[in-house]
């Protein structure tokens, strides 16, 4: 069946750039989602990308792409020690009422200071 | 506005009881769905309800069910309590359809289910 892959642990120096990493494999996916989890809440949506886009920028966070090798990541640009969290990455296909949403286990970021 | 908000925070059950627990969605947003969260499995899509309807589900046992009011609020039913249900119960709400399309979900808290 479909399946999203993480690492599950990645540790950075604060003010350096964080790379998460995320493979897919339902080659039917429309949008991809990072989403972000602290301590003891929910997830946030931090970003998305639409499939037929390679790239994504928003602020310091950059999303990249690869369709072909299903492989998405994360770029957190400037991390800071609020960005230690939880980091899922998610895909979903389908259509309204019958869309599919599968998350990956999740990269757990720890920037230290 | 007001977000996605989820009673009660934490819970204790020992095995063999039931459990209700409680999803208000953020107004306007009609599509309900849950997530069981534990370290071992990570996210597990357990249902969605939409229009006080059940639109997907995955793959748990009977012993979990849901339900939808008319005033999109959820609530989620576990029977039969075992140990292995102690979990980080998250509901996510999302605009009609939306949750797939692009919009993504907005999660609650969560609620955390411990089994004794």
């Amino acid at each position: 069946g479909e399946d999203v892959e993480q690492s599950l642990f990645l540790s950075v120096r604060e003010g350096d750039s964080s790379v998460i990493n995320c493979t897919y494999t339902d080659s039917s996916s429309t949008y991809l989602y990072w989403y972000k989890q602290e301590p003891g809440a929910g997830l946030q949506l931090l970003t998305y990308i639409f499939s037929n886009m390679d790239m994504k920028q928003d602020q310091r966070l950059t999303v990249l792409l690869n369709k072909k090798d299903k492989h998405l990541s994360l770029r957190i640009a400037d991390t800071q020690t609020g960005d230690s969290a939880i980091y899922f990455c998610a895909e979903s296909s389908g259509s309204s009422g019958t869309y599919k949403y599968i998350f990956g286990t999740g990269t757990r970021l720890k920037v230290l200071a | 506005k007001a977000g996605v908000t989820q009673t009660p925070r934490y819970l204790i059950k020992t095995r063999g009881q039931q459990v209700t627990l409680s999803c208000s969605p953020i107004s306007g947003h009609r599509s309900v769905s849950w997530y069981q969260q534990t370290p071992g499995q990570g996210l597990q899509f357990l249902f969605e309800y939409f229009s006080e309807t059940q639109r997907n589900k995955g793959n748990f046992p009977g012993r979990f069910s849901g339900r939808q009011f008319s005033n999109s609020r959820s609530e989620m039913n576990v029977s039969t309590l075992e140990l292995g249900d102690s979990a980080l119960y998250l509901c996510a709400s999302s605009l009609p359809g939306q949750g797939g399309l692009g919009a993504g979900y907005t999660f609650g808290s969560g609620t955390r289910l411990t089994v004794v």
